[in-house]
């Protein structure tokens, strides 16, 4: 089955760690995208990648960081320097980049806990 | 600045009904494109319907329809003959530019629907 997997569901860490999110994609989408979601709000752009080997931050980049070496893969490193990591965290990813209307799909999330 | 507003936090409405979810949008670009996005309980988000700023006529997809009016910036999401399986939170979201790749997120409305 093509999909978007995120492991693990759920994550908890101690303040201080950093950790890193999983992202897979097997639909051979060119972009890839993180999102953040806080109770009871919608989602807020952190990275984006429209190729292998390229990013761009997105609107909460602070205390992120991301890498694009494969074209299916897109992890997501939640750093110690963000002050406010416990969040749900979505990754997607689209057919292109620049130039394309297409929707994006999203994979199951991941649940961080950082106390 | 690109803004979505969504009003209603929460809705209701009886099995086999019609339910208005409303979305307004704020942006100087004339080109853009609005989504909308169902998440269940479970977290992940599904894609239900898009136009296109330029689009001549409603996007329709099954139940959902949007009501598009440009004038007053509005993307009001139509769902007909309601299910109990469309209990969930829907997210309004706006594309920069037709071509381009971030998406802004509205708040979101919880619905329920009641049998």
């Amino acid at each position: 089955d093509g999909g978007i997997t995120q492991s693990p569901k759920y994550l908890f860490r101690k303040e201080g760690q950093n950790v890193t999110l999983s992202c897979e994609q097997n639909l051979n989408h060119d972009a890839m995208y993180w999102y953040r979601q806080d109770p009871g709000q919608g989602l807020r752009l952190i990275y984006y990648s429209q190729i292998v080997n390229d990013f761009q931050k997105g609107d909460i980049a602070e205390g992120y960081s991301v890498s694009r070496e494969k074209k299916e893969s897109f992890p997501l490193t939640v750093t110690s320097a963000q002050k406010n990591p416990t969040a749900f965290y979505l990754c997607a990813s689209s057919i292109g980049g620049q130039g394309a209307v297409y929707e994006q799909y999203f994979g199951p999330g991941t649940r961080l806990t950082v106390t | 600045a690109q803004k979505i507003t969504q009003t209603q936090p929460g809705m209701f409405v009886q099995e086999k009904e019609a339910v208005t979810l409303d979305c307004t949008y704020d942006t100087s670009d004339p080109s853009y494109g609005l989504f909308w996005y169902k998440q269940p309980s479970s977290g992940e988000m599904i894609f239900l319907i898009y136009q296109g700023s330029y689009d001549q006529q409603n996007a329709t997809e099954g139940r959902y329809s949007l009501n598009f009016q440009k004038a007053r910036k509005s993307a009001n999401l139509v769902i007909s003959a309601s299910q109990l399986g469309d209990s969930a939170m829907y997210f309004c979201a706006m594309r920069e530019g037709i071509y381009g790749n971030k998406l802004v997120f509205g708040a979101g409305t919880i619905l329920r629907v009641k049998s």
